[in-house]
């Protein structure tokens, strides 16, 4: 069965920085592009960056462009999100979600599997 | 900007009925339109996508459909174990704010 383990998440100040990691496991992880979506307290779904099976292709929300880096190891099966510059805004759960490539899509989506999330608190 | 908007915001249905949530987007979209399931406590789920096409493993119990700029996910014969936050998303156009709609709660009578 299709895995996705986060890790990685706490309570940090504004300004701190932190660094996801997501573990797959049961599937080819190397043919996959991955999305990390994130869900604040009380609020939707929000996407926030995408990057390619080969990580030729990477993409970010506004918000976060400059401050997140997404990066994978295609040899680890894992997917990573470092995190700086944290503001208050970025508290949320964060999921590494694997997506379906589909021609004529976005990167944002669909995405078949989940992981369950780690929780991000960015506070003082 | 793309807005999904989702409605109702919560649902109350009995079992063995049929609950029929919407989402609207703002602007006409291809076929590009997925639905999720979020139980309690659990990772979304992803129910459906390019408008109609259920994911693996998902039971033909739960439908979507639609064209344009509304789009319906229909589950019938409704359990007890379909309570949960239902999430449609598009993914035809940039920007990706927006993406969601905002959510759909079924509740179980």
């Amino acid at each position: 069965e299709v895995q996705l383990v986060e890790s990685g998440g706490g309570l940090v100040q504004p300004g701190g920085s932190l660094r996801l990691s997501c573990v797959s496991s049961d599937f080819t992880f190397s043919s996959h592009s991955m999305n990390w979506v994130r869900q604040a307290p009380g609020k939707g779904l929000e996407w926030v960056a995408y990057i390619s099976s080969r990580s030729t292709t990477i993409y970010y929300r506004d918000s976060v462009k400059g401050r997140f880096t997404v990066s994978r190891d295609n040899a680890k099966n894992s997917l990573y999100l470092q995190m700086s510059n944290l503001r208050v805004e970025d508290t949320a759960v964060y999921y590494c979600a694997r997506k379906i490539d589909i021609v004529g899509a976005t990167p944002f989506g669909p995405n078949d599997y989940w992981g369950q999330g780690t929780l991000v608190s960015v506070s003082s | 900007e793309m807005v999904m908007t989702q409605s109702p915001d919560t649902m109350s249905v009995s079992p063995g009925e049929t609950a029929t949530l919407s989402c609207r987007a703002s602007q006409s979209l291809s076929s590009n339109l997925a639905w999720y399931q979020r139980k309690p406590g659990q990772a979304p789920r992803l129910l459906i996508y390019d408008t109609s096409t259920r994911a693996t493993g998902i039971p033909a119990r739960f439908s979507g459909s639609g064209s344009g700029t509304e789009f319906t996910l229909t589950i019938s014969s409704l359990q007890s174990e379909d309570l949960a936050v239902y999430y449609c998303q598009q993914y035809d156009y940039w920007p990706p704010e927006g993406s969601f709609g905002q959510g759909t709660k079924l509740e179980i009578k």
